[in-house]
């Protein structure tokens, strides 16, 4: 069973700088690494597939990097709106199966 | 623009069978590229992808309640459903409907905004 760690949980960050958020997977997953964004009362949104190609309409302060295992979320001149909950997912093909972490809270410092 | 939108009961009584409905709006639901799913978050807890299932029929669910749960398409009302059988207090959630992605870059590319669902008695 393929298990999705996330470091930190909770990562405290200025307005303007840049956070770096992690996330390990149990088995290698090539790239097969999606990242998304969470607030409360909207609907989730994805911005990062393919380890590092950002969904439409993503701005390009969002960047994805990794491979195998390791992988990286790379917000930089962070922004008020940024301030959420993120979440890395990977995907197996056989059987078909969704895994998420257990996220990474991003709070203003 | 697509918009994806559940709607069902906010709360729902212990071993009962919790009944929700997605309505899929801007996109059809008979696109071959596509699976069609359920997420849910449970209070303080992360994400967990219960299952998808294709305008076809055939269905995926994940292991930890392939055994309660039913999702299905109604093609001639663009919607689709989520059947959760046995529902215990661990099954308070925000379900969440979505459009699922299973080929290439595995990933799930839209969302609705989710129903909060509370099992108690």
């Amino acid at each position: 069973e393929m298990v999705m760690t996330q470091s930190p949980a909770t990562l405290s960050v200025s307005p303007g700088e840049r956070a770096t958020l992690s996330c390990r997977g149990s088995q290698s997953l090539s790239y097969n690494l999606a990242w998304y964004q969470l607030k409360p009362g909207q609907a989730p949104r994805l911005l990062i597939y393919g380890a590092s190609t950002r969904a439409t309409g993503v701005p390009p302060r969002f960047s994805g990097s990794g491979s195998g295992t390791e992988f990286t979320l790379t917000i930089s001149g962070l922004q008020s709106e940024d301030f959420a909950v993120y979440y890395c997912q990977q995907y197996n093909n056989w059987p078909p199966m969704y895994t998420f972490g257990q996220g990474t809270k991003l709070e203003i410092k | 623009q697509m918009q994806l939108q559940e709607s069902g009961p906010g709360l729902v009584k212990p071993s009962e069978t919790l009944s929700l409905t997605c309505l899929v709006s801007g996109f059809s639901i008979d696109s071959n590229s596509y699976y069609w799913g359920w997420i849910r978050q449970s209070p303080g807890k992360g994400l967990e992808w219960m299952g998808g299932v294709y305008y076809g029929g055939s269905a995926y669910y994940n292991p930890s309640v392939n055994s309660r749960v039913t999702i299905f398409v109604d093609m001639s009302k663009n919607q689709f459903y989520l059947k959760l059988t046995s529902l215990t207090a661990a099954d308070t959630a925000v379900y969440y409907c979505a459009r699922l992605v299973f080929s290439g870059f595995a990933r799930i590319d839209h969302w609705g905004q989710g129903i909060l669902v509370s099992v108690s008695s």
